[in-house]
């Protein structure tokens, strides 16, 4: 049963409009969420997170939405970039804590197109 | 500074080799994790270390053996894997909101792994 889910597997997004990436989660025991964005062949790359006590966090061109009543968090970028475009991961944890667990969703590629 | 190393980039090995990755952080986090990547897939978490001591061990095969041998290394030990093994292997750090941190895993770049 997956926990954390990202329903789309794609987006494309011309440059400059916004980017609406979307995750949901069933475990009511999570608290913590995050994304990353992906590379292929690197790492994932820590872009923002939000605790449950917020429903929105920013940070430059990124902005987290989170919608507990719904289970549902979305990642906005404005205006998007053709640098943007990569895989992003949403991440949830029960609480962040060291050696505590994430479970990751599937993960979403978000093309922008000049 | 969130920077996470990880050595060697690319490894090839064979499935008698015995070959070990290794990952550093200086960022005085206490938890460490190893996860495995597949293609088109989400990271699975292999092995949490907090406080230098394994908390976690999610069923990973003895094949692959972690050590942490002080706060800042990590290593996985690879003996007699399988192609299946093929994969990218990622370390994290984090450092929880009790010692200061905020509790986020910063990745390092992987070790992309081939088993022939």
């Amino acid at each position: 049963d997956q926990q954390v889910k990202q329903n789309s597997p794609s987006l494309s997004v011309q440059e400059g409009r916004i980017s609406i990436l979307n995750c949901d989660y069933t475990n009511s025991m999570f608290d913590y969420f995050l994304w990353y964005k992906k590379y292929p062949a690197e790492g994932p790359t820590f872009l923002i997170s939000i605790s449950s006590i917020k429903d929105k966090n920013e940070d430059g061109r990124f902005t987290v939405f989170l919608n507990k009543s719904a289970k549902h968090l979305s990642l906005h970028i404005v205006p998007s970039q053709p640098g943007d475009s990569a895989v992003y991961f949403c991440a949830a944890s029960p609480k962040p804590n060291a050696g505590n667990m994430l479970t990751f969703g599937g993960g979403t590629r978000l093309m922008v197109k000049p | 500074d969130t920077e996470v190393t990880q050595t060697p980039k690319h490894l090839v090995m064979g499935m008698t080799n015995k070959k070990s990755l290794k990952c550093e952080q200086h960022m005085g986090h206490r938890a460490m994790y190893w996860y495995k990547q597949k293609a088109k897939k989400p990271p699975e978490l292999m092995f949490v270390y907090s406080y230098e001591k394994l908390s976690i061990n999610e069923s990973v095969p003895s094949r692959f053996s972690p050590e942490c041998p002080n706060s800042s290394l990590l290593n996985l030990h690879l003996h007699a894997l399988q192609p299946e093994d093929s994969a990218l292997y990622l370390c994290a750090s984090s450092q929880d909101q009790s010692s200061g941190g905020s509790g986020t895993q910063y990745f390092g770049p992987g070790t992309r792994l081939l088993v022939l």
